[in-house]
């Protein structure tokens, strides 16, 4: 079975650091592609950058470009999202999803990460 | 680059059939037949429903299709039932690489 399978609920100061991650099982994890998208509260899905964990190919929304960094450790299946510097407009529940190219559509998606930033 | 654009709200009685649409530019919907939708349930991850314009995924009810025209994608859902209330989103691949959503749309099954 497919899984992708995300790190738990995080809260957070501004300024401080963050990583949050996504594994994948029940497949061959170097075939298929990860992308972030994220979903502000109460809004819509936004894409946020992909991987292609052969090789770290990384692409980002020239929305977040800048802000995060895209990472994957392909000897655990594991692809990560991270922050230097977290913003309160940060807020907001992540999801990775994977796709078999970076144009293809994403067949399965994790359950999400919650990500608070607050003082 | 704007989100599609798609109505913030459709509705419909059971067993009722509604369309809503996707709009987008050259550069994603007009341009590449990579148009995909997702059904979201509340507090839910987003499930693909439509795949490659008007393919449906292994498993998803064939109550569920797809079309383009353009610059404009369309979702049909055929003997609306009450699980199907959701928000959907449509997108695109674009040009410049990377995913394009739209706003959303709410569906609720009156």
């Amino acid at each position: 079975e497919v899984q992708l399978v995300q790190s738990g609920a995080e809260v957070k100061k501004p300024g401080e650091s963050l990583r949050i991650s996504c594994e994948g099982s029940g497949y061959y994890f170097n075939n298929y592609w990860i992308s972030w998208v994220r979903q502000m509260p109460g809004k819509g899905l936004e894409w946020v950058g992909t991987i292609d964990p052969t090789d770290s190919y990384t692409k980002y929304s020239p929305s977040f470009q800048h802000h995060v960094t895209i990472s994957a450790d392909k000897s655990i299946s594991t692809v990560y999202l991270q922050w230097g510097s977290l913003k309160a407009s940060d807020t907001a529940m992540y999801f990775c999803a994977r796709h078999f190219s970076e144009s293809d559509y994403p067949d399965y998606w994790g359950q999400g990460t919650l990500v608070t930033v607050s003082s | 680059q704007s989100a599609l654009t798609q109505p913030a709200s459709v509705s419909g009685s059971p067993g009722q059939s509604i369309t809503t649409s996707c709009t987008g530019v050259s550069s994603d919907v007009d341009g590449y037949n990579y148009v995909s939708w997702f059904q979201q349930h509340p507090g839910k991850a987003p499930k693909l429903i439509i795949y490659d314009v008007s393919k449906r995924p292994s498993g998803v009810s064939d109550r569920f299709s797809g079309s383009k025209s353009g610059n404009t994608a369309s979702l049909t859902i055929s003997g609306l039932q009450a699980e199907d209330e959701a928000d959907y989103y449509c997108s695109s691949y674009t040009s410049s690489g990377g995913w394009l959503f739209g706003g959303g749309t709410k569906l609720t099954v009156l």
